[in-house]
């Protein structure tokens, strides 16, 4: 079955940093794209960035490019984005979903608020 | 990077049918075979319910169909149940190699 746990979310300050992590098991992770998409409550859904299984591929919606930086480690089989410079309007659900979105994992809150 | 249109609410009743429409570019959904559409209940993660204009993963029902035309998309659920009431987002591939979601539509199941 597979799993995708993300943790590292929580209440942050503007300008502010935060490291999300997505930890994966069911498949083989170093053979799959992943992604980070988010959800503003109440809003829709929202695609941030995404990377190719080996890392060499990484693109960014224009909303967080410059600010936040995602990367892997197939070796423990574990995803992350890395979110600088935060703003309020990051304030979401962040999912990390395996490959076109075939399985998501539960999500983790950020809030960015002073 | 611009979301792709979908209504903001359809409704039905049981056992009717439904169709949701996203529309796109040629730069995104006239231009890939890489549209899926999601299924979110409330404080749920979204479930892939379509992937690649009209291909179904396993154990979702055959209720639910895809299609394309030009820069639209369409998801139809037919035989409406009541636990289909949810949010249902598309998504296609866009020509930056990115990815870009529809605004999302409410179905209603009167």
């Amino acid at each position: 079955e597979v799993q995708l746990v993300e943790s590292g979310g929580g209440l942050v300050k503007p300008g502010g940093s935060l490291r999300l992590s997505c930890a994966a098991s069911g498949f083989t992770f170093s053979s799959y794209s992943m992604n980070w998409v988010r959800q503003a409550p109440g809003k829709g859904l929202e695609w941030v960035s995404s990377i190719s299984s080996s890392s060499s591929y990484i693109y960014y919606a224009d909303s967080v490019k410059g600010r936040f930086t995602i990367s892997r480690d197939n070796a423990k089989n574990s995803l992350y984005l890395q979110m600088n410079s935060l703003r309020a309007e990051d304030t979401a659900v962040y999912y990390c979903a395996r490959d076109s979105g075939a399985d998501w994992g539960q999500g983790t809150l950020v809030t960015v608020s002073s | 990077q611009s979301a792709l249109t979908q209504p903001a609410s359809v409704s039905g009743s049981p056992g009717q049918s439904i169709t949701i429409s996203c529309t796109g570019t040629s730069s995104d959904v006239g231009g890939y075979n890489y549209v899926s559409w999601y299924q979110q209940h409330p404080g749920k993660a979204p479930k892939l319910m379509i992937y690649e204009v009209s291909n179904r993963p396993s154990g979702v029902s055959n209720r639910f169909s895809g299609s394309k035309s030009g820069n639209t998309a369409s998801l139809t659920i037919s035989g409406l149940q009541a636990e289909d009431e949810a949010d249902y987002y598309c998504s296609s591939y866009t020509s930056s190699s990115t990815w870009v979601f529809g605004g999302g539509t409410k179905l209603t199941v009167l």
